[in-house]
């Protein structure tokens, strides 16, 4: 049973406001939600974590419903260098576990 | 301050060799986590280690995998006798502080294991 679900790839244009959902129906009382952020031949880079309501930091806002089943990732006004693969992940501990992630590709 | 390092960035080896992959963690932190990346897929966990201590070893293959993180010196992540399917992308993380609860975890720039 996978941990997260989210869309396989959506399109954008610069400029524009991505919102990228992830539901994670069996998330877990301690859980917190982390997104990652991976550019082809990098390693995953760290963007945003939360645990309820929203957090917001200079590159993101992370939005969680009251139920917590899901979280939105926020990227406002995106550009070209915002293509990549973001990785919703749940849980705690050691173990990060990733699932195929989101391809956002950005066009002009 | 630099960020976490690893070594090579790129290894080809041809069945059978040895591989060896070297992770050194961001300054300061003590904790560090090995993953494997095949195409097309995210990160599996593989093990994780703290100085001179294997904390959590789940995710490592039971035959041809090993790592170790001594007290001096660079995390090692080494596979004898390489097949074709350990072709991958092995990527090292590191943390401050053991992850019991979530913690940042931050990646390197990866190895990207080639077996012919």
């Amino acid at each position: 049973l996978a941990k997260t679900t989210q869309p396989i790839s959506m399109d954008s244009y610069e400029g524009q406001e991505v919102n990228i959902t992830c539901s994670h129906n069996n998330i877990a009382t301690n859980d917190y939600i982390t997104w990652y952020q991976q550019f082809p031949s990098q390693g995953p880079r760290f963007i945003i974590q939360g645990y309820k309501t929203k957090v917001t930091n200079e590159v993101a806002s992370l939005f969680i419903p009251a139920d917590r089943k899901s979280s939105t990732l926020s990227l406002p006004r995106v550009s070209l260098s915002d293509t990549a693969v973001y990785y919703c992940l749940t849980g705690g501990g050691n173990k990060l576990t990733f699932g195929t992630g989101t391809q956002l590709k950005v066009e002009l | 301050n630099a960020g976490v390092m690893q070594n090579p960035r790129h290894l080809v080896r041809r069945r059978g060799q040895e591989a060896r992959l070297r992770c050194s963690p961001m300054k300061g932190h003590s904790h560090v986590y090995w993953y494997r990346q095949l195409p097309e897929e995210g990160l599996k966990f593989m093990v994780y280690l703290q100085k001179e201590n294997i904390i959590d070893e789940s995710g490592m293959p039971k035959e041809r995998f090993s790592a170790e993180f001594p007290k001096e010196g660079p995390s090692i992540l080494r596979i004898q006798q390489v097949v074709r399917g350990d072709s991958a992308a092995y990527f090292c993380a590191s943390s401050p502080q053991g992850s019991l609860t979530q913690e940042t975890q931050y990646f390197g720039p990866g190895t990207r294991l080639l077996v012919l």
